[in-house]
């Protein structure tokens, strides 16, 4: 079965420092790819997507992410962080070989912008 | 336009209990999900149901069970709630019909089981 990894679990940044979350994937098919944010308290929001072209795709409030077929790896980014993303980030994957559609999600982290 | 709503936001519950949780989304997709957030293991895949009428198990669906009552409506339902059910439940649905594979998300219901 396929499984996403996010290898950072809680990351600590003060404001104007740059983000980037590792999320990486093990499937070798066609996939689309997406990153969520939850606010505390708040449901998933979608950040970005990726469905094929450009492997760099640009996202809400100044996110992007890349996709590296060849690394399986869709990392996502921002250059200047601020205290309002603090939030949980979640990578997620769908495959697109099977009718399912639904997202395998990786575990999460957890960003903390400290003022 | 709502969205994904789901009721109710909260819910405690002694273990055997039994208790349905409610969605419904008013973006006419076709495809709907349930998930369940626990801590350090992201979402984890109950049910779906593609369409109105079918349902097919996930990767977590012992203990539940769901019904697509219509095209907007998919209830998941704990026979015997346990505390290994403590989580909070997220609904999903997507627009099946074309090329965009993104799903949108209820406010989620959290459940505790004691």
């Amino acid at each position: 079965a396929q499984s996403v990894s996010q290898h950072n679990h809680h990351v600590i940044l003060s404001e104007a420092a740059s983000l980037e979350l590792g999320c990486n994937y093990s499937y070798g098919g066609t996939v689309n790819l997406f990153w969520y944010v939850q606010y505390p308290g708040q449901h998933l929001q979608l950040l970005l997507k990726y469905f094929s072209g450009d492997p760099l795709v640009k996202g809400i409030k100044g996110f992007e992410a890349e996709f590296i077929k060849s690394k399986f790896s869709f990392n996502l980014r921002k250059p200047s962080v601020q205290w309002s993303d603090t939030a949980e980030y979640f990578c997620a994957v769908t495959i697109m070989d099977t009718g399912r559609r639904a997202l395998t999600f990786g575990s999460g982290t957890r960003l903390q912008v400290q003022p | 336009n709502a969205g994904v709503t789901q009721t109710p936001k909260f819910q405690v519950l002694k273990t055997g209990q039994s208790m349905t949780l409610q969605c419904a989304q008013d973006m006419n997709h076709n495809s709907m999900y349930w998930y369940r957030q626990d801590p350090g293991m992201g979402l984890r895949l109950i049910y779906y149901s593609a369409s109105e009428g079918t349902t097919d198990k996930g990767e977590v669906p012992n203990g539940y069970n769901v019904s697509r009552l219509n095209k907007r409506e998919f209830s998941l339902r704990l026979e015997s709630a346990a505390p290994s059910q403590t989580s909070v439940y997220f609904c999903a649905s997507r627009d099946s019909s074309g090329s965009r594979y993104e799903q949108y998300f209820g406010p989620g219901t959290r459940l505790t089981v004691t």
